[in-house]
């Protein structure tokens, strides 16, 4: 059973960069594939990037490119998702999730971390 | 911004049936790509509530179901329960734009 537990509250100033982590237990990181989903306050989930499972590279939303990053430490088991040049339509709940397959297309997310509140505020 | 289109509410008494509409295109749902549905009770993840159009995770009631037809899914809710209030999410992947997962706009079920 795959389970995700994320880093805690982040209250960042416009402009600057957030780094929120993801810790997996009951799996290794290495046989999952991460993915990253916001979800700003009152709105819907939005996908931001993650893991290939068939090309091994990370994808990420074009909306997003250029600035965020997501890595992994594979010897902690930990995977980050860092955004910089945040503005306040950033604030959101940033949540980790992985694929339930090693396809691309047909996927889905199962199962989810309990989320990360990222306050972009001056 | 969503690719796939939900009507932002749908209520009922207990114990009647509801459905969800979640729209899409030729190049999400229109391609054959596979819809998948969330949960999310009030401050809380996602959760899995429906894969692969129409499969049930271990531990989802029977009481959920999906079907896909066309550009459109659905999910339907019968013997609605206090407990289903929530909010429902499609998602889909999208051919476009170099590939990506994409959501619905979201659904908040009331139960009246």
């Amino acid at each position: 059973q795959v389970q995700l537990l994320q880093s805690g509250v982040e209250v960042k100033n416009p402009g600057a960069s957030v780094k929120v982590s993801c810790k997996v237990s009951g799996y290794t990181l290495t046989e999952l594939s991460m993915h990253w989903v916001r979800q700003a306050p009152g709105k819907g989930l939005e996908w931001m990037g993650g893991f290939d499972p068939e090309d091994g590279e990370t994808m990420y939303a074009q909306k997003f490119q250029g600035r965020v990053t997501m890595t992994e430490d594979t010897s902690t088991d930990t995977a980050y998702m860092e955004l910089s040049s945040l503005r306040s339509e950033d604030t959101a709940v940033y949540y980790c999730a992985t694929l339930a397959m090693t396809t691309v297309t047909n996927n889905w997310f199962d199962p989810w971390g309990q989320g990360t509140l990222v306050t972009v505020s001056s | 911004q969503s690719v796939l289109t939900q009507p932002p509410s749908v209520s009922g008494a207990p114990g009647q049936r509801v459905t969800i509409s979640c729209t899409g295109s030729s190049s999400n749902i229109g391609a054959g790509y596979n819809v998948h549905w969330y949960q999310q009770l009030p401050g809380t993840a996602p959760k899995l509530l429906i894969y692969d159009d129409k499969n049930r995770p271990s531990g989802v009631p029977d009481r959920f179901s999906g079907s896909k037809s066309g550009t459109s899914a659905s999910l339907a809710i019968t013997g609605l329960q206090a407990e289903d209030e929530a909010d429902y999410y499609c998602q889909s992947y999208d051919s476009s734009l170099s590939g990506s997962y994409v959501f619905g706009t979201g659904t908040k079920v009331t139960v009246l």
